[in-house]
């Protein structure tokens, strides 16, 4: 079973575009993480979120942890081409569950 | 952060073979976790390894088919046994330090 589901699967957009993708659950996390992966590499942490409603900004990124610690958002302002990837949320239980990833897009 | 030495990076392989990835952590850790990302899916945890312990597998994971050693702090492998077409993923290692670090992945094709 799968418990964390992401939206949208697919993100196609031009440079410059602003976008968000969505992490959503029935169970809470002691903490979310939020990954990006590009093709022949692993997983790169972009940032833990541990406090509900908790809001943190990485450059054009911004990370939202949701206040029943169940969901999660992340923003992107401005896409640029590098930010191509697939984006994977992860909530920490007694282990690490994966999110069912975003693949973004960004054309020039 | 560490710095995780995953190897092969991809590998083609005849069905009924199996195939060790090693592991290589640059700092001693507890556990490291092996997982699988089917073709364009997420990951999926396989199991965690303790060394010094028999390692834990999730729900659908058997020590079988994916026998792990953990013979000190720094270093796993894993193996996929008696391999099908269906085993053909990305196998990832990773480690846990305040974050998860992840290996560069073996792509493994079984022909």
């Amino acid at each position: 079973t799968q418990l964390l589901e992401q939206s949208p699967q697919f993100l196609s957009i031009q440079e410059g575009e602003n976008l968000t993708v969505y992490c959503n659950s029935s169970s809470v996390f002691s903490s979310l993480q939020w990954y990006r992966q590009e093709p022949g590499e692993g997983p790169v942490l972009l940032v833990t979120v541990v406090t509900g409603g908790e809001v943190k900004k990485l450059k054009r990124l911004t990370f939202q942890f949701g206040d029943a610690r169940k969901d999660s958002s992340l923003h992107i302002t401005a896409a640029q081409p590098g930010d191509t990837g697939l984006y994977l949320c992860a909530g920490a239980l007694d282990k690490l569950i994966f999110g069912t990833g975003t693949r973004l897009q960004v054309f020039p | 952060s560490a710095v995780i030495s995953q190897k092969p990076s991809r590998d083609i392989c005849q069905r009924g073979t199996s195939l060790t990835i090693q592991c290589q952590v640059d700092s001693q850790v507890t556990m490291m976790f092996w997982y699988r990302q089917q073709p364009g899916q997420s990951l999926t945890l396989i199991a965690t390894a303790n060394q010094g312990s028999e390692a834990t597998y999730e729900s659908g994971f058997v020590i079988d088919k994916f026998p792990i050693s953990r013979p000190n702090l720094t270093f796993s492998t894993l193996t996929v046994s008696n391999m099908s077409p269906e085993d053909s993923s990305i196998y990832l290692c990773s480690v846990d330090q305040g974050g998860y670090t992840f290996g560069s992945g073996t792509r493994l094709t079984v022909v």
